[in-house]
């Protein structure tokens, strides 16, 4: 019953290859994110969705793209890799609207790692 | 725009020994704040969360914090450190980006707790 998946949770591939990582919620919530986690472990918002509408993207090269076919799931589609897309890629839900803030939760991570 | 400090990068500490991890935001309103924390090879965990009252909130697994207006800090502590507590502790405070809101987080501190 976890909360937030996300697979792979290791992607190990080559430059200039396209991949995908997968995320699914099962806490019923409306908004979800990618965050990236660099090698100094910070950690940066990059989209966010809510009821499947792109409502935040940071500056994130256009080689990145979400897609969000429903509510519970947050697809992360990257082409042309490069070796500075190695990185930890969380996942996360909330349910916005409730006026107390943005409890986020967060899938255990993918790293990907760019040869 | 909305920041978070975490001054130390990295503590150490005895087991059994307490444990304060410094946190400053910066914030115009009321902030609503979080605490997580990552163990080896994880994902986030939320700890505990601040969104307005008791400026003193109680978490998971003994770790409490407390929110200070006057000097924009929410401290997280615990008054016994386990072994298990070893792991990278995260404070984020809630922003907006335009009419979405998201988690800004600070650097992350590492934790050791030596036997």
């Amino acid at each position: 019953d976890t909360a937030v998946s996300q697979t792979p949770k290791y992607l190990v591939t080559q430059m200039g290859n396209d991949k995908s990582i997968k995320c699914e919620q099962n806490l019923g919530h409306d908004t979800m994110y990618w965050y990236k986690q660099d090698s100094k472990k910070f950690l940066k918002i990059m989209f966010s969705y809510n009821n499947k509408e792109l409502i935040i993207n940071e500056t994130v090269p256009n080689r990145f793209s979400p897609k969000s076919p429903d509510k519970a799931h947050l697809n992360l589609h990257i082409n042309s890799l490069e070796l500075g897309d190695s990185a930890v890629y969380f996942c996360a839900s909330s349910q916005a609207g409730r006026g107390q803030g943005n409890e986020q939760y967060f899938g255990p991570g993918t790293r990907l790692t760019v040869t | 725009a909305q920041s978070v400090t975490q001054p130390d990068i990295h503590i150490t500490v005895s087991e059994g020994a307490s444990l304060e991890l410094r946190c400053n935001y910066s914030y115009g309103a009321t902030p609503y704040l979080f605490w997580y924390v990552q163990s080896p090879g994880q994902g986030l965990q939320l700890l505990l969360k601040y969104f307005s009252g008791d400026t003193l909130v109680q978490g998971i697994k003994g770790f409490e914090a407390e929110f200070k207006r006057s000097q924009s800090s929410f401290n997280l502590r615990k008054p016994s450190v386990h072994w298990s507590d070893a792991a990278e502790y995260f404070c984020a405070v809630v922003s907006t980006s335009g009419s979405a809101r998201q988690l800004t987080f600070g650097s992350g501190t590492q934790l050791t707790v030596l036997p």
